[in-house]
């Protein structure tokens, strides 16, 4: 159980244009949703919380007009890359807690991660 | 602001061998500690959880410790395998709705 996707696994796109990534918790209810980027060689850095229903926080330093966030149900976040540039190549990757209380719920389950090469 | 270290950045050692990673961090109020593997460009594993009520889990030939008032966790790896092999994280959370503060990783090859 506890398994989280992420779709595309990949992508490669021209600079200027948007990506979306999708991220979803398939077989429990998460509220929130943790969004990550992982530069080569570097750690994962957390980039936005999503709770469904409301709006994104997002950390220092990232632009919440570039990097659109939507979490429109239990199960389902989005994360826009809008206007992408080479500079934003790089490793998304996405965790979900989920609803259940106790040790359960202090746990993030990761997707696997969508690789973005912009062109 | 959470700030999480890892020691060694790299690590290689003859298989067979046992092994600790080390990883420290800078906020006290930390809720759990948790360690990953990741493997090369490949997603996160979920290693182990320790809350900040527990000292340490155990899982298989892993064993992680917590010590909250040193700032210090650690990863003991038995009996190394060269499947081992791979750059393992350690992250904490302040639990809640806050994300979690990852070290930059120690990466692990283990030799044949």
């Amino acid at each position: 159980g506890a398994v989280v996707s992420q779709h595309p696994s990949r992508v490669i796109c021209k600079s200027g244009t948007s990506v979306k990534i999708e991220c979803r918790s398939l077989d429990f209810q998460a509220t929130t949703m943790f969004w990550y980027r992982q530069f080569p060689k570097q750690s994962l850095m957390l980039m936005a919380t999503s709770n469904e229903g409301s709006k994104a926080t997002y950390e220092q330093g990232v632009e919440k007009d570039k990097f659109l966030i939507n979490h429109a149900s239990l199960t389902l976040s989005t994360l826009t890359v809008t206007s992408a540039h080479p500079e934003d190549s790089s490793f998304y990757i996405c965790s979900a807690r989920p609803l259940s209380a106790g040790g359960l719920g202090d746990t993030q389950y990761f997707g696997p991660g969508t690789r973005l090469t912009v062109l | 602001k959470q700030e999480v270290t890892q020691i060694p950045a790299a690590l290689s050692v003859p298989e067979g061998e046992n092994l600790v990673l080390n990883c420290s961090f800078t906020d006290s109020a930390i809720y759990n500690l948790q360690w990953f593997r990741q493997d090369p460009g490949k997603g996160l594993t979920s290693l182990l959880l320790i809350q900040s009520s527990q000292r340490e889990q155990t899982s298989g030939r892993l064993n992680a410790s917590l010590d909250k008032s040193s700032g210090r966790s650690t990863l003991y790896i038995a009996a190394s395998q060269p499947g081992d092999s791979a750059t393992y994280l350690c992250a904490g959370g302040r639990g809640g709705a806050d994300g979690l503060t990852f070290g930059k990783g120690t990466h692990l090859i283990i030799q044949p």
